[in-house]
């Protein structure tokens, strides 16, 4: 067990629907990753915070956004849902500022299906 | 810019064989580089992790990697598999000196053949 939890673990919904994906980091760490796994693409970094702040931007759609609370949980609003982003979403969290070597511990994802 | 390439989406071997999963980077950086390793509908896990220093890195469950900076590659290896390594692995790297932006490879499913 990572120490990161991700809620719900199944999603399915339809096109045009919006989600709301959630991650609670492993307690003490202040960094929140989310990754985006599919077949096609591989493992695609999405976007990263830091307490409370963005700190990195991967490949995130414009329609997907996300944030850090004040208790250092983090969710993942996708919106106008598209067939293309069925994929597994995972996060992860760090202890740090997410500096290059950090260790990064790994939830088991969100698998969501979009119908 | 940095990338990943893992050569062979999957690999089979006899259980007891050597496993060898191989990986190839590109960075215009000095590189950290890292393995990690999916079970079934699990999160990834840090396997072993090279930043700098000797590069012959080992890892948990008797993985090891070896960084060859002339090759641009950095291949796992144990020298005798188990059932239970049955897995998903991923090669990944980020740029030394900077923040967390970690490339992931595709991945390279490994079955153990008893």
């Amino acid at each position: 067990d990572s120490g990161v939890t991700q809620t719900p673990k199944h999603l399915i919904t339809a096109t045009g629907q919006r989600v709301t994906l959630r991650c609670s980091p492993r307690s003490g760490d202040l960094s929140v990753y989310w990754y985006q796994q599919s077949l096609d693409q591989g493992l695609q970094f999405l976007i990263q915070y830091y307490n409370g702040e963005e700190r990195a931007k991967g490949n995130i759609l414009e329609r997907f956004s996300a944030q850090q609370f004040p208790d250092l949980h983090s969710e993942l609003n996708l919106s106008s849902l598209e067939l293309g982003d069925s994929a597994l979403y995972f996060c992860a969290s760090s202890e740090g500022q997410g500096v290059a070597n950090e260790k990064l511990f790994f939830g088991s994802g969100t698998q969501l299906s979009v119908l | 810019a940095q990338s990943v390439t893992q050569l062979g989406s999957h690999v089979s071997v006899s259980e007891g064989a050597l496993v060898l999963l191989r990986c190839n980077y590109s960075s215009s950086v000095p590189p950290y580089l890292f393995w990690y390793v999916q079970y079934p509908n699990q999160g990834l896990q840090l396997l072993l992790k090279y930043t700098t220093g000797a590069t012959l890195v080992k890892g948990i469950n008797g993985f090891e990697a070896e960084f060859k900076k002339s090759e641009t590659s950095f291949h796992l290896t144990k020298p005798s598999a188990h059932m239970s390594d049955a897995a998903e692995y991923f090669c990944a790297v980020s740029a030394s000196g900077g923040y967390q932006k970690v490339t992931f490879g595709t991945g390279t499913k490994l079955q153990v053949i008893p």
